[in-house]
């Protein structure tokens, strides 16, 4: 078991480009979340998924945002036409459903600037 | 819907001495509840959580947390920190049942010697 990896851990882009990020998560979990987390605030829940299905999204992720997990396994989050209000460290987690309760194994975070 | 305030931004505190990190929350619901960790450029680590039974939860580098519901608080506290023990702390809330989690805005501990 060696956790949740994200990728990249740092991402500066220039205003309008587009980025791509990639969790694998925990090999066992079938439930993955992606959080964003802005200077001094807590996590925000952006969306999750069981297995390869997109359950929710939140009304924080905008059109210009894209998730996917195909085949149930990794799961990468692409953001369009990147903004500076983007900027933030996103987070990506993983969980078993079935256990007594949730416990959510985080990632170590993309920290994404955009310039 | 669940909310979760936490009730200090910044808390400083010497080598030695206790903490207490104060966490209130909202629900229509019965909810879990949960504490993590982070230090800087990390991602978020579990030092405990409150699912059911015992309203004073154990976690792991010492801490523990008291679920109070009539008050709707998860108070995290350490009787002694450590220099290691500077981090931002999080409180966070889910419904049961259901595995998003609602975040507080944290809590920055600092410890000086």
């Amino acid at each position: 078991d060696t956790g949740v990896s994200q990728n990249p851990r740092h991402k500066i882009t220039k205003r309008g480009q587009n980025v791509t990020f990639r969790c694998d998560p925990i090999s066992e979990h079938n439930r993955l979340y992606w959080y964003r987390q802005t200077l001094g605030q807590g996590p925000e829940f952006l969306t999750y998924f069981q297995n390869e299905a997109q359950l929710e999204k939140s009304r924080l992720l905008s059109d210009r945002f894209s998730a996917e997990r195909p085949k149930g396994s990794f799961s990468t989050l692409e953001i369009q036409r990147t903004e500076q209000g983007d900027s933030a460290m996103y987070l990506c987690a993983s969980s078993f459903m079935g256990q007594g309760g949730t416990e959510a194994f985080f990632g170590q975070g993309t920290r994404l600037t955009v310039v | 819907a669940q909310s979760v305030t936490q009730l200090d931004s910044q808390v400083p505190v010497f080598e030695e001495a206790p903490v207490e990190l104060r966490c209130n929350y909202s629900s229509s619901v019965s909810v879990y509840l949960f504490w993590y960790v982070q230090y800087p450029n990390q991602g978020l680590q579990l030092l405990l959580k409150y699912l059911s039974g015992s309203t004073l939860v154990k976690g792991i580098n010492g801490f523990e947390a008291e679920f109070n519901k009539s008050q709707t608080s998860f108070h995290l506290r350490k009787p002694s920190v450590h220099i290691s023990d500077t981090a931002e702390y999080f409180c966070a809330v889910s419904d049961l049942g259901y595995y998003k989690l609602s975040f507080g805005a944290g809590t920055t501990v600092t410890v000086r010697a």
